[in-house]
């Protein structure tokens, strides 16, 4: 699976959007681009995930750019809840279990009020 | 619907001793990971299940740690004899076959080797 590169940390203005970045330049065709994040004390939480196309579901939207080389996770108004580590994951097949997930360091999101 | 049962939460053991961890997954999910977590590091897999069978333990050093899974549902991870540097959070997950990419974690327990 390619290696994802992330800012260690993050501060945002609660109800500001949050613009968390991945680079993944040696992404391969077949694989996708999936976000987790881990609030203190508990296990990762699935967010989204894509392949070439936006995303949008009720957590959060994808944006993923045309060359695939990187990838932004936008929290469109966050909140203290939001306050987490985010990781980007990059895994082959949207489907199955071949791949396993394996989780960087991921970004440390701190939102403040 | 319940999430991923784990216990115990919490648990501090000298050097030497054994120590068991213990998944429930959500009801359902015929695939279940054991994770561990290092302080400050993401998650890493130690071994994924199929139903009863372990389809991925190359993560998990074998001399220390056995894991089973006997009917398929619950999951019981063993570390005999823990060492100073087992100490971590160990993860559960578990998800629906064909859904790997969508896994629901359970809270952890947090390992102390004194």
């Amino acid at each position: 699976d390619a290696k994802t590169t992330q800012p260690p940390s993050m501060d945002c203005a609660e109800g500001r959007a949050a613009n968390l970045p991945c680079n993944h330049s040696t992404i391969s065709g077949n694989e996708y681009v999936y976000w987790y994040r881990q609030i203190h004390s508990q296990g990762p939480q699935y967010i989204i995930h894509g392949l070439k196309n936006n995303e949008t579901n009720e957590m959060a939207s994808l944006i993923i750019t045309e060359d695939r080389k990187s990838s932004t996770l936008i929290l469109p108004h966050a909140t203290l809840r939001d306050t987490a580590v985010y990781y980007c994951i990059v895994r082959a097949g949207d489907t199955g279990t071949a791949s396993k997930l394996t989780f960087g360091t991921g970004t440390r999101l701190q939102v403040t009020l | 619907e319940a999430g991923v049962v784990q216990s115990p939460r919490y648990k501090i053991i000298e050097k030497k001793q054994p120590v068991a961890f213990w998944c429930n997954p959500i009801s359902g999910h015929n695939t279940l990971y054991w994770y561990r977590q290092n302080l400050g590091q993401g998650p890493e897999l130690l071994i994924r299940y199929e139903n009863e069978e372990a389809v991925d333990d190359s993560q998990l050093p074998k001399d220390r740690f056995s894991a089973e899974r006997l009917k398929g549902v619950d999951s019981t991870l063993k570390i005999q004899p823990a060492e100073l540097g087992d100490s971590a959070v160990y993860l559960c997950a578990s998800s629906f076959s064909g859904r790997g990419y969508e896994q629901y974690f359970g809270p952890g327990t947090r390992l102390t080797v004194t």
